[in-house]
């Protein structure tokens, strides 16, 4: 089965820290993601990563960059937290040469205070 | 172009009933429509999926309708159980852009009572 990790399931954070979200996959999946869901506004992409190193901007990246060192492991770093950041953060993966399916996380709720 | 929209946002659902949900989409380019389930506490886990050269995919208690002409799909469950409650989201790609973003819909909660 595929499995991805997320650091922590619950983060408190203050305004203006620099916060950092690490998602790890153990499937060789090239492809990762970082969503942020909030209610009624569903999953919305904030990057994508198709192989180590290489990036695309998703949705609604102002605010947050990544960081794809290895191909396991992928981080959403928010450089000065602030409260419009409080939501659900979701990190999922894919292997487009077996499926479309994407294999998420269990999440990370952050609150900013 | 880019957005899904889903309905109802919320849906409660008597044990044994038809639990249907509906999602429409405008951009054409989009070959694949994913349907993901959602427990509380929990990730997104795939439920089904169809491509547009089918109008209908059925895996045992759950069919996708789809009508390319209308830019619509549907889910339906059949025989809902309580084990059914949870929120889904349908969702859109193509793998006609550069690296085949999914647009997912904004979620319908479902409840399903004994």
């Amino acid at each position: 089965d595929v499995k991805v990790t997320q650091s922590s399931r619950y983060l408190v954070k203050r305004t203006g820290e620099k916060v950092f979200l690490e998602c790890v996959q153990d499937m060789d999946h090239e492809n990762m993601f970082w969503y942020r869901q909030d209610p009624g506004l569903g999953l919305r992409l904030i990057y994508f990563s198709y192989d180590v190193k290489m990036k695309e901007k998703g949705d609604i990246p102002e605010g947050y960059s990544v960081s794809r060192e290895k191909k396991e492991r992928f981080s959403l770093i928010l450089e000065s937290a602030s409260t419009n950041q409080t939501s659900m953060y979701l990190c999922a993966s894919r292997d487009l040469a077996v499926s479309y399916e994407q294999y998420f996380g269990p999440g990370t709720r952050l609150t900013v205070t | 172009q880019q957005q899904v929209k889903q309905s109802p946002q919320s849906l409660i659902v008597q044990k044994g009933g038809i639990s249907i949900i509906n999602c429409a989409y405008e951009n054409t380019a989009f070959d694949y429509f994913p349907w993901y389930q959602q427990f509380p506490g929990k990730g997104p886990a795939l439920l089904i999926a169809i491509r547009p050269d089918v109008s209908e995919k059925k895996e045992g208690r759950f069919t996708i309708s789809f009508n390319k002409s209308a830019k619509q799909f549907s889910l339906h469950i059949m025989d809902s159980q309580p084990g059914d409650s949870a929120t889904y989201f349908c969702a859109a790609s193509s793998r006609k852009t550069s690296y085949d973003k999914v647009i997912f819909g904004p979620g319908t909660s479902l409840s399903v009572i004994p």
